[in-house]
Formats: structure tokens, C-alpha cells, sequence
């Protein structure tokens, strides 16, 4: 079954620490989103790549990075300088423009 | 800057009613919007998309109408449903960067349906 991927579910984290977080998809999206939800705030984009090897910043990027060296694979790295990193995170792919996206599970970060 | 709103945190409707969430937006390069519905610790599930050369697009309960001058778009649920209670997200697509097209989401409504 073809779908988007994020692992893991749950994942705390020291102060200071850099951590990863995964997303992969087997449906062959050339897009792919990280977005952050905290409560009442909705979705906000924190990076997104239409290509393999290139990726743009969205509306939150301070404190995170990305890299998209696979088409399958856009993984997030929520760095220290990130100020308030604990959130739920939500991944998401679209094959092209005016098509839907497809998210995944979501992350939970909780940073100690 | 909140290029799409949703300007309502919640609504409440008997079920069997008409359930209708409203969303705006302030960018004219946005040419694809979509609604997605949310439970707590799960990703949004899809539910129906509308271009910006319709106005309308209906997929069994679920209508929606987009006003372009108006910036508006609506989405109808009919009869509305308890299992229906969700959160609703309004998303629509356009120009980010350079030639890349962008999903920007609104903060969602939380839709209860009453028995």
C-alpha cells in the first residue's frame, strides 16, 4: 500500500539537542511539506521541496533544516536553536499542483 | 501574515442540519484550495478540492462554493453527521517561491455535531 511514513510517533528530546525527525513516502510525490501544529495556531509551513535536492523555506523556518536528497525521503532536524520546538509535526507529499496532499501520522516532540 | 483565515474557532450544529464553514483568503496567486479534516494526534485526511476557474464542486454531503472577488470560500456538510465532529481545515495552493506552489493552511474550525 503506497502512503507517507513519519517515525517515529512520540519523541522526547533533552533541552539543547538536535533531533530528526523521518518522513517517507512510496507514492512517487515529486512535493513534500513539513508543517508544525501547535494549539490554536493551526498549520504552519516550516519547509517544503518540489524537487530532489532543492527545498525553500516556509512561513517558520528559524530553527529547523531539511534536506531532500531522495524523492521518498524529506527528513526535518529540529536544531537547539529552536525556541519552543515541543509541537506536533506533520509531514505531507502531493504529486503535483492542484492534486491533494497526503499526510502523514504526525510526530509528537517533547523537548525536556 | 495570515494569507488564509478561518476566522470562526468553532461551530456547533443539531444533527440532520447543515453544517457551514467559512474560510478567506488574501492571496490572488492562491488557484487551488482544498478542506481537510483533523482528529486530535492523527494528519489530516482530504476531504474536497475546488480550482479557481469553478465556483462550486460537490462530492455527496460535501459542497464547496468559491467566491474569487470575494476571496471566500465555504464548505457545506448536508445533513450534518455526528461522526462529522471534527476539526476542518481550509488550504490553498499557489506561487511560494520562484516557480515552487506552496500549501498554506488556515488555524481550522472545530465543528461539533450534536445528536
Amino acid at each position: 500500500d503506497g502512503g507517507i511514513t513519519q517515525s517515529p510517533k512520540y519523541l522526547f528530546r533533552k533541552e539543547g539537542q538536535n533531533v530528526t525527525l523521518s518522513c517517507e513516502q512510496n507514492l512517487n510525490h515529486d512535493a513534500m511539506y513539513w508543517y508544525r501544529q501547535d494549539p490554536g495556531q493551526g498549520l504552519r509551513l516550516i519547509y517544503y521541496s518540489q524537487i530532489v535536492n532543492d527545498f525553500q523555506k516556509g512561513d517558520i523556518a528559524e530553527g529547523y533544516s531539511v534536506s531532500r536528497e531522495k524523492k521518498e525521503s524529506f527528513p526535518l532536524t529540529v536544531t537547539s536553536a529552536q525556541k519552543n520546538p515541543t509541537a506536533f509535526y506533520l509531514c505531507a507529499s502531493t504529486l503535483a499542483w492542484g492534486t491533494e496532499a497526503f499526510f502523514g501520522q504526525g510526530t509528537r516532540l517533547t523537548v525536556v | 501574515d495570515q494569507q488564509v483565515k478561518q476566522n470562526s474557532p468553532s461551530l456547533s450544529v443539531q444533527e440532520g442540519r447543515i453544517s457551514i464553514l467559512n474560510c478567506d483568503y488574501t492571496n490572488s496567486m492562491f488557484d487551488y484550495f482544498l478542506w481537510y479534516k483533523k482528529y486530535p494526534a492523527e494528519g489530516p485526511t482530504f476531504l474536497i478540492s475546488i480550482s479557481s476557474i469553478k465556483d462550486k464542486n460537490e462530492d455527496g454531503r460535501f459542497t464547496v462554493f468559491l467566491n474569487k472577488s470575494a476571496k471566500h470560500l465555504s464548505l457545506h456538510i448536508v445533513p450534518s453527521q455526528p461522526g462529522d465532529s471534527a476539526v476542518y481545515f481550509c488550504a490553498a495552493e499557489g506561487l511560494g517561491g520562484g516557480s515552487n506552489y506552496k500549501l498554506t493552511f488556515g488555524k481550522g474550525t472545530l465543528l461539533t455535531v450534536n445528536p
